[in-house]
């Protein structure tokens, strides 16, 4: 399967301790993008990446998140000191380009639990 | 603000009772409409991306048109495998990033 692939699929934090989600792109494509969904919300977008860039973190809360997209490697998005409000499924999504209409295909996601 | 707002919220069918889904949007430019499914504990599938008023795209029992205003998912004698979330999701000319806004999505049930 040559999809997206994020892990782990399901993360138990505690209060305080620091969260790493992983998303390795589809092959060939060099756009990665995520989003969070809350319990009975709708997708929100966080973060917009390219290769050693961060195009558009305008989604991501100013403290505590981090998005990077290294040269080599997956990309990771960091939650610092989790509180339970950040509970929710997290998304990667990745396109050949960003050009227009350009469809972003999703990773499974990873299930955040904060106890 | 750009926004999408779908409905129903929920519908159910008995297998083989077609219908539609409905997603209404506002954006200051479409640069494209996207529809894609969602099964419980799984990422959205990609199904259709629509770009003008008037356009419409087939897959199998799906039918996805679109006008200036909103987008229309038709199913055409659904059967229980077409149970799901569907997601509508739009892109905006202005926004350099390409980002997706999603609805709420319609959870669709088909009885057999």
């Amino acid at each position: 399967n040559a999809g997206v692939m994020q892990n782990p699929r399901h993360l138990v934090r505690r209060r305080g301790q620091e969260a790493r989600l992983r998303c390795s792109p589809m092959k060939g494509h060099s756009h990665v993008y995520w989003y969070r969904q809350l319990p009975e919300e709708g997708l929100k977008f966080m973060v917009y990446l390219q290769k050693e860039n961060i195009i558009d973190e305008s989604g991501m809360p100013k403290e505590r998140f981090s998005a990077e997209f290294p040269k080599e490697g997956p990309s990771i998005l960091r939650i610092q000191q989790v509180v339970r409000g950040d509970s929710a499924a997290y998304f990667c999504a990745s396109s050949r380009s960003g050009g227009a209409g350009q469809p972003q295909h999703f990773g499974d996601g990873t299930r955040l639990s904060i106890l | 603000e750009d926004q999408v707002t779908q409905s129903p919220e929920a519908l159910r069918l008995q297998e083989g009772e077609s219908s539609s889904l409905n997603c209404s949007y506002t954006v200051s430019g479409l640069r494209g409409l996207f529809w894609y499914r969602q099964d419980p504990g799984k990422g959205p599938e990609f199904l259709f991306t629509l770009y003008s008023a008037g356009e419409e795209k087939e897959k199998e029992r799906l039918k996805a048109t679109l006008t200036k205003k909103e987008s229309f998912l038709h199913i055409t004698a659904p059967k229980p495998e077409d149970s799901a979330t569907y997601l509508c999701a739009v892109q905006a000319h202005e926004d350099s990033s390409y980002k997706l806004i999603f609805g709420s999505g319609t959870r669709l049930l088909v009885r057999p």
